[in-house]
């Protein structure tokens, strides 16, 4: 199984600060990473696909980059809906594995 | 537009059986692949299980293979989540998500549409 783990688990910002957050695979995983942000009492809304591919209707201020073992989400100039829980997700070797989370709270 | 609606959950005695349903509209659900996503109370999101478009692939966690099965009903457009012999550690808000890639291709395992959940607890 992969293991994901996502720092910081919290990360203290304030509105149009930029964000950035990572995501460290125990093996590689490709380009299979995507990225999720959850809202209290709401389901997980996909973000970033295959690393660095914006879902349909995601603002570009949400971007990712990365390969293998090693990924990040930036948000460029946080909005405050932005503030939220956001989640790494790999799909290879057919298990797929989240990350912790990392919490995004208004400083 | 696309919508899931989870139902189905409740509190249910260790040992018991329950299951789960997922009606979907906007979309053609027999072209998708849908998982099921569960998270406990406070906690992260754990992969459950995936059935492929048309059921002939099912894949399930460790943590819950020979106790649950998949299925679906493409003449209803619902898919179903049969879970046996729960346990406590089961206790969580079940959701259902479409697959990203539709058709006949390899599940892709990336969640683009989710429901908003059914509760599940399972206590004495």
């Amino acid at each position: 199984e992969v293991v994901l783990t996502q720092s910081p688990a919290t990360l203290s910002l304030s509105p149009g600060e930029r964000g950035t957050l990572s995501c460290r695979a125990s093996q590689s995983v490709g380009s299979s990473l995507a990225w999720y942000q959850q809202k209290p009492g709401q389901a997980p809304r996909l973000l970033i696909f295959d690393a660095s591919n914006r879902a349909t209707g995601i603002p570009a201020r949400f971007s990712g980059s990365g390969s293998g073992t090693d990924f990040t989400l930036t948000i460029s100039s946080l909005e405050p809906e932005d503030f939220a829980v956001y989640y790494c997700q790999q799909r290879s070797n057919w298990l797929p594995t989240f990350g912790q989370g990392t919490k995004v709270e208004i400083k | 537009q696309v919508q899931l609606v989870e139902s189905g959950g409740g509190v249910v005695q260790p040992g018991r059986s329950l299951r789960l349903s997922c009606a979907a509209s906007g979309f053609t659900f027999s072209s998708y692949a849908i998982h099921w996503v569960r998270q406990a109370p406070g906690k992260g999101l754990e992969w459950v299980a995936v059935i492929s478009y048309d059921g002939s692939n099912k894949y399930y966690a460790d943590s819950v293979k020979g106790r649950f099965t998949i299925s679906r009903d493409n003449s209803k457009n619902t898919l179903y989540l049969q879970m046996n012999s729960l346990r406590p550690e089961d206790t969580a808000v079940y959701y259902c998500a479409r697959d990203l890639r539709g058709g006949p291709a390899p599940i892709k395992g990336t969640f683009d549409y989710w429901g908003q959940g059914t509760l599940v607890t399972v206590s004495s």
